[in-house]
């Protein structure tokens, strides 16, 4: 079974400052681990995702993410936050497989000017 | 040229109504896929198609069921409308399948892209 959590419904950053977006997964089988977006009044897009390749992954619009296996974490990091960072962001978890795939309840971030 | 595009955009109707919402893709990819979004922002993954076939078929009442005449087009049809499918429904696309991929492909590279949803509201 496999299960994600994000810590913190909602997330105020300033911008320019370092954002932060906690995730931690639960899974019996080695995980996909995945981070998706969704701008206000706006589908989903797919920022970025761990696939058992490089622990540290790169995304799109300056994000990042580290898979830890001893911490059971998938944080989303970028290093300065800028306005139009504003929107929900969703973590997931797949089985390898894919055949099982799980979403976080959201974070929504709000970067104040 | 729009990559993933659904229609209606809107769908309102009554209950026990049957609907369906059309998904097509031009990107020439082999997965498709159906999520929901509910009023509070839930996301759920409905199901996963790879070249016509079934990979993911999660807690969904066997009311909703995907069609897909070809593999640009998954569509998703809803019998015996109720008031809990209210709800945003995504179509997306990917070439290989989520957390899976073919022997020698490298599924880090592939990336998936939504649809605009579909907005149902069930009266």
């Amino acid at each position: 079974a496999q299960s994600v959590t994000q810590l913190g419904s909602h997330v105020s950053v300033s911008e320019g400052a370092l954002v932060l977006l906690r995730c931690n997964y639960s899974s019996s089988v080695p995980p996909y681990l995945f981070w998706y977006v969704q701008y206000p009044n706006q589908g989903l897009q797919l920022l970025l995702k761990y696939t058992s390749a490089a622990t540290l992954v790169k995304g799109i619009n300056g994000f990042e993410a580290e898979f830890k296996k001893s911490e059971t974490s998938f944080h989303l990091t970028k290093p300065s936050a800028h306005m139009s960072d504003a929107a929900e962001y969703f973590c997931a978890v797949s089985s390898n497989t894919g055949n099982q795939f799980y979403f976080g309840t959201g974070t929504s971030l709000t970067v104040i000017p | 040229d729009t990559a993933v595009s659904q229609t209606p955009k809107y769908l309102v109707t009554q209950m026990g109504n049957d609907k369906s919402i059309k998904c097509e893709q031009n990107l020439g990819h082999d997965t498709m896929y159906w999520y929901k979004q509910d009023s509070k922002k839930f996301l759920k993954i409905m199901f996963s198609y790879n070249n016509k076939e079934l990979i993911i078929n999660e807690t969904v009442p066997n009311r909703f069921s995907p069609k897909s005449p070809d593999k640009a087009h998954l569509n998703l049809h809803i019998n015996s409308l109720e008031l809990g499918d209210s709800a945003v429904y995504f179509c997306a696309s990917s070439q290989e399948a989520i957390g899976g991929g073919a022997v020698g492909r490298d599924p880090s590279t592939d990336t998936q892209y939504f649809g605009p949803g579909t907005r149902l509201t069930v009266l």
